[in-house]
């Protein structure tokens, strides 16, 4: 069964860049995760798709300021120029064999100093 | 535009039921599946059920399963979670969201959350 683990927090400063990070358990390296921003009283934002090998599909309407990569089982998504209203819980989730339909890591809540 | 909607939240008490409906619009609605996702107080998003694109197949995570029953009608472009059984573990924000896919994958679109109380 895979298991998405995902740092309780993560913080930065404001215009600086940060890299939160999704690991994929054991022997599930290959997965493709998806990442998702969830602030506040907000339904959660779709932000990007990012395959093994790196390759990401963002959602409609997302800031390049946001992008996403891989290495190994771990995933990858990278904030630039940080802003106030980046703060937030971030998500990955993963799907397919092995999960039982939908899967969600724990959560990274982003702090923006 | 996509739009999802969600509605029928409220306060329950335990051992009793509810149905949460979900209207979606902007899209080919009967193309893709649609799933339920939860995050109860204080926790973090909890999948809890999905629908195929015909509604064909059904998954469940173990905490709903035997109590919880999804459904979609493509004729109205509306899916629903009927929930029976409820308990208090069940108090959650509980939000619908559309796949990218026919069958369970990545969310792209979701709606604002309709919230349920489980209490006596």
């Amino acid at each position: 069964q895979v298991v998405l683990t995902q740092p309780p927090s993560a913080s930065a400063s404001l215009r600086a860049s940060v890299k939160l990070t999704c690991s994929l358990s054991s022997g599930h390296s290959f997965y493709t995760i998806a990442w998702y921003q969830h602030q506040t009283e907000k339904g959660p934002r779709y932000l990007m798709r990012i395959d093994s090998d790196g390759s990401h599909t963002k959602g409609d309407g997302i800031s390049d300021r946001f992008s996403g990569s891989s290495s190994g089982a771990e995933r990858y998504l990278t904030i630039s120029s940080l802003q106030s209203e980046d703060e937030g819980d971030y998500y990955c989730q993963t799907w397919g064999t092995g999960t039982q339909g939908i899967l969600f890591g724990g959560g990274t809540k982003l702090t923006v100093l | 535009e996509v739009q999802v909607v969600e509605s029928g939240g409220g306060l329950v008490q335990p051992g009793g039921s509810m149905r949460l409906s979900c209207a979606a619009s902007g899209f080919s609605f009967k193309t893709y599946a649609m799933s339920w996702v939860r995050q109860a107080p204080g926790k973090g998003l909890e999948w809890v059920s999905g629908v195929s694109g015909s509604g064909g197949k059904r998954d469940y995570a173990d905490s709903v399963k035997g109590r919880f029953t999804i459904s979609r009608d493509n004729s109205k472009n509306t899916v629903y979670l009927q929930m029976d059984s409820l308990r208090a573990e069940d108090t959650a924000v509980y939000y619908c969201a559309k796949d990218t896919s026919y069958d369970c994958s990545d969310l792209d679109s979701w709606g604002q959350g309709t919230l349920v109380a489980v209490s006596s």
